[in-house]
């Protein structure tokens, strides 16, 4: 079974600055997907970011980048010229690629990121 | 981008009622749908995944008579919490994937239960 490890519960960040949030998993898979997800205090679930695991380019999404290690199983996310709203809960998703496997998403336990005016 | 409907997003009800929450996806074909339970400050917990068409698989601890989930087409599926209980109170979250493994799963806005 796979499992998705975020070992900081709270982060604190002043604005503008950068701040990483840590992930890693364990898999035996070869093929899958990372996710970052975002949910601010409306509760909304908002995608943050998306890696496919063949690719060896680290995934972008204006102010947001990851660094993903494959081989030491690790996929961090990067936070630049944080704003106030990007305080949120963050939470690290790992889904299967493999045709007929379970595609459910598998979460970590999140991080709550506040933004310091 | 692709959207999911939620409703109700807040429902307030008194203990032994029963109470319907929908999912809908509004333009795309739903192939899965999963539905998750969130306690404050706290992660998705995965209740079941749902395939059209077919029985809902049920996450274990989860009890399948209490979470009644039903899938019967590409754009709708319904989780009923039967005889809803204080404990039961809970946030509420469904996601939808289509048949394209790559694309993301879309969530829905979530439903808040508050069993009286």
């Amino acid at each position: 079974a796979q499992t998705v490890t975020q070992s900081q519960p709270e982060m604190s960040v002043q604005e503008a600055e950068t701040v990483t949030l840590s992930c890693t998993y364990d898999t035996s898979e070869s093929d899958y997907y990372l996710f970052w997800y975002k949910q601010p205090p409306s509760r909304q679930m908002i995608l943050v970011i998306r890696q496919e695991a063949y690719k060896q380019q680290n995934a972008t999404e204006n102010r947001f980048s990851v660094n993903f290690q494959k081989a030491a199983k690790s996929f961090s996310l990067k936070i630049s010229d944080s704003q106030l709203g990007d305080a949120a809960m963050y939470f690290c998703a790992y889904r299967s690629a493999i045709v007929g496997a379970n595609s459910k998403l598998t979460f970590g336990k999140g991080i709550t990121l506040s933004v310091r005016p | 981008g692709a959207v999911v409907s939620q409703h109700p997003s807040w429902v307030i009800c008194k203990s032994g009622t029963s109470v319907k929450i929908e999912c809908r996806s509004l333009d795309f074909q739903a192939t899965t749908m999963f539905w998750y339970r969130q306690f404050p400050k706290q992660s998705l917990m995965l209740m079941a995944t749902s395939n059209e068409g077919s029985k809902a698989t049920y996450e274990q601890g989860v009890e399948k008579d209490k979470f009644l989930i039903n899938h019967a087409s590409l754009t709708l599926s319904t989780l009923t919490v039967t005889s809803a209980h204080p404990e039961d109170s809970s946030f509420y979250i469904c996601s939808a994937s289509g048949r394209v493994r790559s694309q993301p799963q879309h969530f829905g806005d979530g439903t808040r239960l508050s069993i009286l």
